[in-house]
């Protein structure tokens, strides 16, 4: 059963620590999205890349996020330094690149930064 | 820019009644539309989508929403709710580029809540 798998599911740290959450893409799928969750904003897209590369980041705070893929198997979203405002689920997905654009989601990493 | 609204951040109904949640994007060029679910802890699972072929379309768990170009709406529908139901639905649009493929991102609606009362 092909999905995305995301580490770590839950991640608590202090302010000021850098965190990196992983996304293993589904296989054969050659577009990669990170997207925020919280109460206030809901589904916010940070980054996404077509084929490695990375084509929009434009939702992402540069100072301190940074989004890479090393390789057609990883994703990482990286936070340096984090703060309390950083705390919310973040979700991969991936898409094989359809004419239609449609998604597949991870079950996401939960951040609170204390 | 591209924009989904969904109306109400709640709906609230029995269980066997009628589903209804509404989802209209603003486009002047139909996009490519999806509902998704989210269970609790879970991440988003796709519903249905509509990709301009059939405007009423089926998807899973007895749901099916249609398309309805001018009044620019995608609603969400099921004939009968079940207790299982309750989750949070977000419809999604999928701009499209001048040659009708998808731009490739999701642009999300802000999401409504179902619950399903016994």
């Amino acid at each position: 059963d092909a999905r995305v798998t995301q580490t770590p599911r839950d991640k608590v740290t202090e302010m000021g620590q850098e965190v990196t959450m992983r996304c293993q893409p589904i296989l054969g799928h050659n577009t990669v999205f990170w997207y925020r969750q919280t109460m206030m904003q809901g589904l916010e897209l940070l980054a996404y890349f077509r084929n490695r590369a990375p084509l929009d980041d434009s939702g992402m705070p540069k100072d301190r996020f940074s989004a890479e893929m090393p390789d057609a198997t990883l994703a990482t979203l990286k936070i340096q330094p984090s703060e309390p405002r950083d705390s919310a689920v973040y979700f991969c997905a991936s898409g094989p690149g359809t004419y239609t654009g449609e998604l597949f989601f991870g079950e996401g990493s939960r951040l609170t930064v204390l | 820019a591209q924009s989904v609204t969904q109306l109400g951040s709640h709906v609230s109904v029995s269980e066997g009644a009628l589903v209804l949640l509404r989802c209209n994007y603003s486009s002047s060029v139909p996009p490519y539309l999806f509902w998704y679910v989210q269970y609790p802890n879970q991440g988003l699972q796709l519903l249905l989508k509509y990709t301009s072929a059939a405007t009423l379309v089926k998807g899973i768990n007895g749901f099916e929403a249609e398309f309805k170009k001018s009044e620019t709406s995608f609603h969400l529908t099921k004939p009968s709710a079940h207790m299982s139901d309750a989750a949070e639905y977000f419809c999604a649009v999928s701009p499209k580029l001048n040659y009708g493929g998808s731009q490739g991102n999701l642009i999300f609606g802000k999401g409504t809540k179902l619950s399903v009362k016994p």
